[in-house]
């Protein structure tokens, strides 16, 4: 079986833009979660999606949206991108407790 | 709010060496323990979940600790290898599988 699996694997952008990254689970995981990861620190959670709704919210502004789809696949959104959102950023999914994550993307933003 | 610290950040030893990394939080109603391995520039690969109920989860070289009452997680890995080098997170759940990280142990075992 195919492990969680994350699209791009690496993205450039610039101030201001906005970018889509995605993220499939594991076959039969409707759990996915994301987290960011700044150089140097360990991964911060930003959002958990269930069954397509919105369980939890780190700590990030509200240019951060995510979303999730019928096969559980998910979406997220960044909007007015800046400096300090340069990171990999992981997506992770879950059947019960124990999280598996892909192998991010990797966002620079210039 | 969870706190999670790990000890020491960095640490170099020579193989063949067996070895301890700490990890604490500040808030025992955890639902579960995880440690994660990341190699540079990668994603995390789990290596132990400690669920609440459990002192200790073993794989291979590997072995877990947990004592909840005081807030503390440590991971021994007996006889370490050069293969061994990477960074090791710990993260703990503590509500709807959201996970909080230490800042990780970069750990380099040297040939």
């Amino acid at each position: 079986d195919a492990g969680v699996t994350q699209s791009p694997t690496h993205l450039i952008k610039t101030r201001g833009q906005h970018v889509t990254l995605r993220c499939s689970p594991i076959s039969g995981h409707k759990s996915v979660s994301w987290y960011q990861q700044v150089l140097g620190q360990g991964p911060q959670f930003i959002f958990q999606y269930y069954e397509k709704e919105e369980r939890g919210r780190g700590n990030f502004p509200d240019r951060f949206s995510a979303r999730q789809f019928p096969n559980y696949s998910s979406e997220l959104n960044v909007n007015a991108l800046l400096l300090g959102d340069s990171a990999l950023y992981l997506c992770a999914s879950s059947l019960i407790t124990e999280q598996f994550f892909g192998p991010g993307t990797r966002l620079t933003v210039l | 709010k969870q706190e999670v610290t790990q000890i020491p950040a960095a640490l170099s030893v020579p193989e063949g060496e067996n070895l301890v990394l700490n990890c604490s939080f500040t808030d025992s109603a955890i639902y579960n323990l995880q440690w994660f391995r990341q190699d540079p520039g990668k994603g995390l690969t789990s290596l132990l979940l400690i669920q609440s109920s459990q002192r200790e989860q073993t794989s291979g070289r590997l072995n877990a600790s947990l004592d909840k009452s005081s807030g503390r997680s440590t991971l021994y890995i007996a006889a370490s290898q050069p293969g061994d080098s990477a960074t090791y997170l710990c993260a703990v759940n503590t509500a709807g599988n959201m996970l909080t990280f230490g800042g990780g142990t970069r750990l380099m075992v040297k040939p």
